[in-house]
């Protein structure tokens, strides 16, 4: 079955850090991904897609993720953390032969320590 | 342009009650969906409708049911609601056409409800 593994439920960085979040998928077929943030108390924000292309997308906020398909992964990164990225972040692949269907990973919580 | 819109933003029941939650979206966007979100098992999908006039069953969907009334509108009703209910309720809307822009989701606020 398809899914998403976010290794860390949560990791803390200290504010000024590089970050890197975990996302491996199982899926056959080459993935749609993408990476959402949810603020505490708030609704999905789009941080950056991968459809097809060069494999190091650029998104919101500074954040970049790569695309490796040998490894099946998708990482998000950030070379400086801000006290505001705080948050909870998701890895999701799009299933779009059904329906577009999003599965998404369980989440990995960002503390930033000042 | 409003996005995608859900009411109520807050619910608490007791069990046994019902309640239909609401969602429009004024992108003009085929496929819509309903997905809950726990602590510790990201986002759900409860159910979608890929186009108008269908609708799917997700991961979860018992004790649900959906009804896509037109293009812009897509309700989730609780018939008889359970402790095990209690969540935030997500709507999303995407293009649905399978190519790779028209299948980014875009999310409403949500609803949190308590079932007592």
């Amino acid at each position: 079955a398809q899914s998403v593994t976010q290794p860390d439920i949560h990791i803390t960085v200290s504010e000024g850090a590089s970050l890197e979040l975990r996302c491996n998928y199982s899926y056959g077929a080459t993935p749609y991904l993408f990476w959402y943030v949810q603020s505490p108390g708030q609704g999905l924000q789009l941080l950056l897609k991968y459809f097809s292309g060069d494999t190091l997308v650029q998104g919101i906020k500074g954040f970049e993720a790569e695309f490796k398909r040998s490894q099946s992964s998708f990482n998000l990164r950030k070379p400086s953390v801000h006290w505001s990225d705080a948050a909870e972040y998701f890895c999701a692949v799009v299933l779009w032969e059904y329906g577009n269907k999003l599965v998404f990973g369980a989440g990995t919580i960002l503390r930033v320590k000042s | 342009n409003a996005g995608v819109t859900q009411t109520p933003k807050f619910q608490v029941l007791k069990t046994g009650q019902s309640m239909t939650l609401q969602c429009a979206q004024d992108m003009n966007h085929n496929s819509m969906y309903w997905y809950r979100q726990d602590p510790g098992m990201g986002l759900r999908l409860i159910y979608y409708s890929a186009s108008e006039g269908t609708t799917d069953k997700g991961e979860v969907p018992n004790g649900y049911n959906v009804s896509r009334l037109n293009k812009r509108e897509f309700s989730l009703r609780l018939e008889s609601a359970a402790p095990s209910q209690t969540s935030v309720y997500f709507c999303a809307s995407s293009g649905g056409s399978g190519s790779g822009r028209s299948s980014e989701q875009f999310f409403g606020p949500g609803t949190r409800l308590t079932v007592l």
